[in-house]
């Protein structure tokens, strides 16, 4: 059973760093692409970075270029989203995806359950 | 970067008629679209993707139609576990969700 599972969500100030992290299982991590996607409170889903299965691919939204940097660890089978310069505006759930269907790109077949990020002082 | 317009924002169906939701790109997307459902406090869950191909466990009533830029998510026969926000995403290039389609019930 494929298994995704973000943690490390929570509280920080604006200007803040927080690093979030998912563990994947029950599939071939490192032959997959995978992708962070957020939703603010009663808002809609944004696409924040995707990383290819080697790290060779690495893609990020405008809204948190140069401020988040994704990356991935495939001996753990594990994604992580390292966040800098925490803004009110970046306060969502955090979810991690795995993408399907391509080398880059692909639609999302699997979900975590999602980590709460809350910027505020 | 590639918008992508869903409508209507909210649509008010009784259960067992059919709801047809439609997803405009502004540009072409080719058959790369998915559509995803999403319940209340729940992580969203893949409904269709290539635009017409129904995911792993999805009921038949669920279909999708289009390419290009226009494309619709139809539920043939509506039940009370398909009330949810429906949202459809391009990956042609990089990705894009729209702003989403709340389903509730008439």
């Amino acid at each position: 059973e494929v298994q995704l599972v973000e943690s490390g969500g929570g509280l920080v100030k604006p200007g803040g760093s927080l690093r979030l992290s998912c563990a994947a299982s029950g599939f071939t991590f490192s032959s997959y692409s995978m992708n962070w996607v957020r939703q603010a409170p009663g808002k809609g889903l944004e696409w924040v970075s995707s990383i290819s299965s080697s790290s060779s691919y690495i893609y990020y939204a405008d809204s948190v270029k140069g401020r988040f940097t994704i990356s991935r660890d495939n001996a753990k089978n594990s994604l992580y989203l390292q966040m800098n310069s925490l803004r009110a505006e970046d306060t969502a759930v955090y979810y991690c995806a795995r993408a399907n269907g391509g080398y880059t790109v692909g639609y999302f077949d699997y979900w975590g359950q999602g980590t709460l990020v809350t910027v505020s002082s | 970067e590639i918008v992508m317009t869903q409508s209507p924002a909210t649509l008010s169906v009784s259960p067992g008629e059919r709801a047809t939701l439609s997803c405009r790109a502004s540009q072409s997307v080719s058959s790369n679209l998915a559509w995803y459902q999403q319940k209340p406090g729940q992580a969203p869950r893949l409904l269709i993707y290539g635009a017409s191909t129904r995911a792993t466990g999805i009921p038949a009533r669920f279909s999708g139609s289009g390419s290009g830029t226009e494309f619709t998510l139809t539920i043939s026969s509506l039940q009370s576990e398909d009330f949810a926000v429906y949202y459809c995403q391009q990956y042609n290039n990089l990705y894009t969700f729209g702003q989403g389609t709340k389903l509730e019930i008439k």
